[in-house]
């Protein structure tokens, strides 16, 4: 019940298409979402987040989604480009039980020239 | 700049070694973290403390031991104990709660000679 679960592992875009990452979760206490993006050789870093009384959140380029009721959120990067290609990870938690982070496994984007 | 400083960058460990990491973080930060990555299983969470002289297990704690003497400190010793130590070790910090995302250091990439 603690999974995320994150599709696809590995995606490749044409530069100035849109890129779309999925995730899933079964523990319904979950309120907090967070993505990450991480370059080789670095630690993730927070791209963007959202709460669940919203539906949508937009920062630049990237948008996260999120239907409360299929319990899935969703990264979309639009007008992706080659500086994008990185591995994003969505993650989770309950934030009234601390600050444990649920991680999904990852996807490496990959966006050609 | 505040920031969360890992090192080494690279370790080498011969078998039946212990070796240990160390994360240092001055970003007042009351929660610290340790993460393994290994290639297509996301982040796995091994220790993590919300305060100092304090810490838990997470997912994958054996063969390893933290200590939390100081708020900017939270070193990971990989024992002899750990049969397949080879990873990319990440830490991390956070302020306790709240729907606040955790900080990632560069990590340190552990290979077995």
């Amino acid at each position: 019940q603690q999974q995320v679960k994150q599709s696809p592992q590995s995606l490749i875009v044409q530069k100035g298409g849109i890129s779309i990452i999925n995730c899933a979760y079964e523990n319904t206490a979950f309120d907090y979402f967070p993505w990450y993006q991480q370059f080789p050789g670095k630690g993730p870093a927070l791209l963007i987040a959202i709460r669940p009384d919203v539906s949508e959140k937009k920062e630049g380029r990237f948008t996260i989604s999120f239907n409360k009721s299929a319990k899935q959120f969703s990264l979309h990067i639009m007008d992706s480009q080659p500086g994008d290609s990185a591995t994003y990870f969505c993650a989770a938690k309950v934030v009234t039980s601390g600050s444990r982070l649920t991680f999904g496994e990852g996807t490496q984007l990959t966006v050609n020239p | 700049d505040g920031g969360i400083t890992q090192s080494p960058k690279y370790l080498f460990r011969k078998e039946g070694q212990n070796v240990t990491l160390s994360c240092e973080q001055n970003l007042n930060h009351d929660a610290m973290y340790w993460y393994r990555q290994d290639p297509g299983q996301g982040l796995r969470l091994i220790y993590y403390s919300q305060i100092v002289n304090d810490f838990q297990k997470g997912d994958i704690a054996e063969g390893y031991s933290v200590s939390r003497e100081k708020k900017e400190s939270f070193p990971l010793t990989v024992t002899s104990a750990q049969k397949n130590p080879t990873a990319f070790y990440l830490c991390a910090s956070s302020i306790t709660g709240g729907d606040q995302p955790q900080h990632f250091g560069d990590g340190t990439r552990l290979s077995i000679l």
